[in-house]
């Protein structure tokens, strides 16, 4: 039972443009939603994170957009550089049954020259 | 400095032997975690603790145990019932309670030979 889904496993990017990664959850008790970035045989680092009481979320070039009727939540980066290469995961937090950190499987990010 | 301590970096065990993992945090914080990444896999949740002396499993707890004697200290042992011990496996602390992000330590790749 997947309750956090990235239904993209690979996306390829221009530098300099956006890239928009999108991530769906199941679990109406998640309230607290969070984006990593993981380089090959090294550990998560947390990127932005974002509430369900707000909408949006902005730090620097990241954005998190936060759709909770739709249980969708995604990551802008605008503008998109080369050093933005990784996999990012999202996660999701909550109460209850939603209790433990639980991940997504990931999206490769690849940002071409 | 604070953070959180995964060793050895690469682990090998012969089949049939258990082997534990380390993880140490001197952040101060109560919940830990244990994740294990599959090649094109996302993070899946062996076990977590949320406070000392307290665990659950996770959604993939089968062939592994876990202690949580000490605040700072979480070991992973992989036991030998567990079929496909060869993974990434990654530790992770937070503040319990609080939304706020989790830290990651650097990883520990096990590989059974």
């Amino acid at each position: 039972d997947q309750q956090v889904k990235q239904n993209s496993p690979s996306l390829s990017v221009q530098e300099g443009r956006i890239s928009i990664l999108n991530c769906d959850y199941t679990n109406s008790m998640f309230d607290y939603f969070l984006w990593y970035k993981k380089y090959p045989a090294e550990g998560p680092t947390f990127l932005i994170s974002i509430s369900s009481i707000k909408d949006k979320n902005e730090d620097g070039r990241f954005t998190v957009f936060l759709n909770k009727s739709a249980k969708h939540l995604s990551l802008h980066i605008v503008p998109s550089q080369p050093g933005d290469s990784a996999v990012y995961f999202c996660a999701a937090l909550g109460t209850g049954t939603a209790s433990k950190l639980t991940f997504g499987t990931g999206t490769r990010l690849q940002v071409t020259l | 400095d604070g953070g959180i301590t995964q060793s050895p970096k690469y682990l090998f065990r012969k089949e049939g032997q258990n082997v534990t993992l380390s993880c140490e945090q001197n952040l101060n914080h109560d919940a830990m975690y244990w994740y294990r990444q599959d090649p094109g896999q996302g993070l899946r949740l062996i076990y977590y603790s949320q406070i000392v002396n307290d665990f659950q499993k996770g959604d993939i707890a089968e062939g592994y145990s876990v202690s949580r004697e000490k605040k700072e200290s979480f070991p992973l042992t992989v036991t030998s019932a567990q079929k496909n011990p060869t993974a990434f496996y990654l530790c992770a602390s937070r503040i319990q309670g609080m939304n706020t992000e989790a830290f990651f330590g650097q990883g520990t790749r096990l590989t059974v030979v």
